[in-house]
């Protein structure tokens, strides 16, 4: 089974703090994906990679950042908090080999700027 | 730009019921479509994934079908259990992104 792991279940960070979020997965996927859920807006996509190193700019960029030094890494940077990003956070995985490119999800981050 | 959208936003039946859970989308240019289930407070897991090629999907008591000209997924859910309240989400693929809807909330009442 595909398992998709994120550091934190649910996290408390001060506005200014600098944050980070860690998504794991142990499927050699090339693909990895960060989105943010929120009520009434859905599932909104803010960075995605398709393989080490390499990242792309999803619909809702602005004030994150992202990192993949390894393959089944993929981490999710937040350089100053603020009360806006209070947020679910959720980290997918993918791969094109599999013949049918569907994401895996991990259980979750739910962060809170105070 | 892509714009999936589910109807009901929430949906409340007695157990035992069959239902149906609509979802239509903008741009029939799609790679795949997916549902998934969302339990509160959880991630998302796949239920069905029909392929552009594919009419429809089956698993178990749950049925997917695809209409790709006129742009609209069903999910059918047969013989409803109150372990089928959750969230259900439609999503669309036009390369390796994916464009979610926002969902319909599933009630079963027993």
């Amino acid at each position: 089974d595909v398992k998709v792991t994120q550091s934190s279940r649910y996290l408390v960070k001060r506005t200014g703090e600098k944050v980070f979020l860690e998504c794991v997965q142990d499927m050699d996927h090339e693909n990895m994906f960060w989105y943010r859920q929120d009520p009434g807006l859905g599932l909104r996509l803010i960075y995605f990679s398709y393989d080490v190193k390499m990242k792309e700019k999803g619909d809702i960029p602005e004030g994150y950042s992202v990192s993949r030094e390894k393959k089944e890494r993929f981490s999710l940077i937040l350089e100053s908090a603020s009360t806006n990003q209070t947020s679910m956070y959720l980290c997918a995985s993918s791969s094109p080999r599999d013949g049918k490119d569907t994401q895996y999800f991990g259980p979750g981050t739910r962060l809170t700027v105070l | 730009k892509q714009e999936v959208t589910q109807i009901p936003a929430a949906l409340s039946v007695p157990e035992g019921e069959n239902l149906v859970l609509n979802c239509s989308f903008t741009d029939s240019a799609i790679y795949n479509l997916q549902w998934f289930r969302q339990d509160p407070g959880k991630g998302l897991t796949s239920l069905l994934l029909i392929q552009s090629s594919q009419r429809e999907q089956t698993s178990g008591r749950l049925n997917a079908s695809l209409d790709k000209s006129s742009g609209r997924s069903t999910l059918y859910i047969a013989a409803s259990q109150p372990g089928d309240s959750a969230t259900y989400l439609c999503a669309v693929s036009g390369s390796e992104k994916l464009v979610f809807g926002k969902g319909t909330k599933l009630t079963v009442n027993p």
